[in-house]
Order: C-alpha cells, then sequence, then structure tokens
C-alpha cells in the first residue's frame, strides 16, 4: 500500500520560532496533500488543501501567514508554523492523494503525524 | 468544518462483547471512509464504502450505509482490548470531492 512519512514525529521549540514539518509520499506521486490538525481528544480538523506547484487552498479560520505551505514537489509538502506560540501545540497531520490508480474514489494515504509542543 | 456527528462519542465494553459506533453526515456522498487512531498516532484506514454498497465486511468489522438516512455504522464484533481506540468516519467534500472530512470520532475502550 501506500506509505506517507513525517518529519519530525515530535519537536518542541520556544515561543516565537517557527517549526518545519515534512511530509512525504514514499512510494507514489501525491498531486494533492491535505494538512490537518488535531487538538487532545478532538477529531482532525482540515486546515489547508495543496496542490503541487500550485498555492495551498486554506479552511476558514486558518492564517495563511502564520501557517506556510509549500508543495514543490509531487512527494514533499512542507508545513511551516511561523512564530509559534503554546495556543499553536498541536498533534499535525498529512495526507496525500495521488488521483491516479492508487487513489479509487479519492482515497488518502495519512502520515503518522507530528506532535509539536510550544513552550 | 466537521461533516460528521458520531455516536456514542465514548464507549466502553467488555472484551469480547460487540462494539456499535454510528455516523451521520449532511450532504451528498460517494464515500463514506472508517479510520481507527490509537492515542496519540496517526490514523490507520479501515474500510471505505461507496455509495452504491449497503454493507461491506473486513474481518471482524462490518460497516453499513444508508444514504437514504445519511448514516452509517460500524460494527466490531467480538472486541478485543488491542480495539481500543478511537474511531472515526470521513467523508469526501469540495470540488472533486478531495477534501476528506472527519467526524466528531468515538472514543472506544475495550476492558480485558
Amino acid at each position: 500500500g501506500a506509505v506517507v512519512s513525517q518529519h519530525p514525529s515530535r519537536v518542541i521549540c520556544k515561543s516565537g520560532t517557527s517549526v518545519k514539518i515534512e511530509c512525504r509520499s514514499l512510494d507514489f506521486q501525491a498531486t494533492t496533500m491535505f494538512w490537518y490538525r488535531q487538538f487532545p481528544k478532538q477529531s482532525l480538523m482540515l486546515m489547508a488543501t495543496s496542490n503541487e506547484g500550485s498555492k495551498a487552498t486554506y479552511e476558514q479560520g486558518v492564517e495563511k501567514d502564520k501557517f506556510l505551505i509549500n508543495h514543490a514537489s509531487l512527494t514533499l509538502s512542507t508545513l511551516t508554523v511561523t512564530s509559534a506560540h503554546p495556543e499553536d501545540s498541536s498533534f499535525y497531520i498529512c495526507s496525500a492523494t495521488s488521483g491516479g490508480a492508487l487513489s479509487s474514489y479519492n482515497e488518502q494515504f495519512f502520515g503518522p503525524g507530528t506532535r509539536l509542543t510550544v513552550l | 468544518s466537521q461533516q460528521g456527528e458520531e455516536d456514542p462519542q465514548a464507549l466502553s465494553i467488555q472484551e469480547g462483547e460487540n462494539a456499535t459506533m454510528n455516523c451521520s453526515y449532511k450532504t451528498s456522498i460517494n464515500n463514506l471512509q472508517w479510520y481507527r487512531q490509537n492515542s496519540g498516532r496517526g490514523l490507520v484506514h479501515l474500510i471505505l464504502i461507496r455509495s452504491n454498497e449497503r454493507e461491506k465486511h473486513s474481518g471482524r468489522l462490518r460497516v453499513t450505509l444508508d444514504t437514504s438516512k445519511k448514516s452509517s455504522s460500524l460494527l466490531i464484533t467480538a472486541s478485543r482490548a488491542a480495539d481500543t481506540a478511537s474511531y472515526f468516519c470521513a467523508t469526501p467534500q469540495g470540488t472533486g470531492g478531495f477534501k476528506t472530512i472527519f467526524g466528531a470520532g468515538t472514543r472506544l475502550f475495550v476492558k480485558a
């Protein structure tokens, strides 16, 4: 099956710093990647949709200047949390779809998540 | 915004019992998916059911879909302690159905 990795799996940073999270599709080309945020004991909330080579589409209420998304290649998308604050502490999960043979009915493949803690 | 509502929000059962979780959604869909998430971990895709299917089985899992009621259920039979996790339904949204929107989830606790 399709594999999506995330790096790092866990990061602790000081308030005001920026943190970059990588999402990679390991064995398929991901035309579209998605970023989700999950607070403790809550569901996944879609933050943005990114297509390779174009600007990301952000969900309502998500600050595009704070959460910078770059999808520079068909296997890599990055999420940068700029000037992170304690309220940004969360579990960030990416997913990817190829939109092709691997993906029937828009099946997505999820990364293992990144736990961000901002002190 | 979240598409699906799930109930119960939390479920505690004994090992060997069956667990049933329900999901309702608001808009028309062409498929619905169920995922499992162990605490602090990523998602595991369990099963996808298409809008023209009414029931689907995978091992100890049985999923039903009622498009007229816009609802789905996930049944786990003969539950095990290892089934303890959160379970989410998810539906495609947006142009082309490329976005996946998750329900609130059911936290299942199976006591050994």
